[in-house]
Formats: C-alpha cells, sequence, structure tokens
C-alpha cells in the first residue's frame, strides 16, 4: 500500500499568513494527488484534484503542486474560515490512502 | 443540487452486520464511481470500497472479505454490506463520488451515518 505522510500535523497561524502543507508519498503517484478541507463535524470538502486542479468554487488562495512523491498545497493568504483540517489522498491505484491530516489553528 | 444521502447506521453488537444506505440526486448516478470513506471519532479518513459504472470492486485489507459494496442504478442508490463487525469499524461514514472522466477525487461527499459496534 502507497503511505501518505503529511507535515506539519499542526500549524499554528495568523489571518494573512501564507501557509504551506507538504504531503509525500512513500511511491510514485505521479498526478494523482487531492486535497480535502475539513471543518469539525462536518464532511470533507475537496480543494484541489489531480495535484494542482483547482476545484470549481474554491477560492483562488489555494493552490497545488508537485509531481511524483512530493506534493504541497498552499494558502497565499489565509483566512478566518480556513482554520480547519488539511488531508491529502492519493488515487494512484488501490487501496486510495489519506494522510494524517494537518490541523491549522489561530495563533 | 446534487446531492448523497446516507441511512441505516446505527449502534450494533460485535460480530454483528448492518447494511449501509446511500441516496443520490441531482446527477447522472449511473455514470460516476461511487466510494465509502469511514472516519473514527477523533480519527483521520479511511477509504472503505469503490463500486466503478460497470459493477467492478475493491476493498482495503481491513474490511475485505466482511464489507460488500453495491449499487442499484435505477434507485439511484449505493449500498455498504458489513458484516462480522469490531469494535475497530466504528466510524462516520460517508458516500462518496467520483467523476472518473476528469480524475476528480471525493467531489461530493454525503453528511455521513454514525456506526457504533459495541456491546
Amino acid at each position: 500500500d502507497i503511505q501518505m505522510t503529511q507535515s506539519p500535523s499542526t500549524l499554528s497561524a495568523s489571518v494573512g499568513d501564507r501557509v504551506t502543507i507538504t504531503c509525500r508519498a512513500s511511491q510514485s503517484i505521479s498526478s494523482w494527488l487531492a486535497w480535502y478541507q475539513q471543518k469539525p463535524g462536518k464532511a470533507p470538502n475537496l480543494l484541489i484534484y489531480k495535484a494542482s486542479s483547482l476545484e470549481s468554487g474554491v477560492p483562488s488562495r489555494f493552490s497545488g503542486s508537485g509531481f511524483g512523491t512530493e506534493f504541497t498545497l498552499t494558502i497565499s493568504s489565509l483566512q478566518p474560515d480556513d482554520f480547519a483540517t488539511y488531508y491529502c489522498q492519493h488515487y494512484n491505484s488501490f487501496p486510495w490512502t489519506f494522510g494524517q491530516g494537518t490541523k491549522v489553528e489561530i495563533k | 443540487e446534487v446531492q448523497l444521502v446516507e441511512s441505516g447506521g446505527g449502534l450494533v453488537q460485535p460480530g454483528g452486520s448492518l447494511r449501509l444506505s446511500c441516496a443520490a440526486s441531482g446527477f447522472t448516478f449511473s455514470s460516476y464511481d461511487m466510494h465509502w470513506v469511514r472516519q473514527g471519532t477523533q480519527k483521520g479518513l479511511e477509504w472503505v470500497s469503490a463500486i466503478g459504472t460497470g459493477g467492478d470492486t475493491y476493498y482495503p485489507g481491513s474490511v475485505k472479505g466482511r464489507f460488500t459494496i453495491s449499487r442499484e442504478n435505477v434507485k439511484n442508490s449505493l449500498y455498504l454490506q458489513m458484516n462480522s463487525l469490531t469494535a475497530g469499524d466504528t466510524a462516520v461514514y460517508y458516500c462518496a463520488r467520483v467523476t472518473p472522466w476528469i480524475g476528480s477525487g471525493f467531489d461530493i461527499w454525503g453528511q455521513g451515518t454514525m456506526v457504533t459496534v459495541s456491546s
């Protein structure tokens, strides 16, 4: 199985900060990577697919990059609505797996 | 409105069975791959099963042989039959859609249904 490792596990930041979350795959997954945002008690919400494609309706301050085994999610200017937990997920081959999550907290 | 609504969760004893349902609306259900994803309390996300438009199915090792995913396109419905349940299966179960022709990841999620395995 392909393992997905996110860093950091927790991130403290202020409104307006540029935030970067990293996701590493244990083997190459090409561009088959998605990023999700999840708020407490809610289902995850797709932000980015195919490593860098922005899902319709998602603000342009979110961006994704990477290929192969290393990927990043960047929030260019953190907004109050962005404090949440973020997950990466590969869909290169079954079984699909998620990273352990990165909680973005208010500094 | 594109929507997925899960039902069928509840309390079940270890070793018991439960069948989850997911009702789809607002899109052509038969054209999309469908999945189940679960999340234990205060835990991360775990992919549980998938079914393609042609009925092909996939499972991770943790549930293979115990869980069965199925779909009924005429009813716009997805199902998950769960047998031999253990405490480790306690979680919120989400159904989720994948748009295969753009390689979307899970682009639509239901609200989730809680499954608790306990005596």
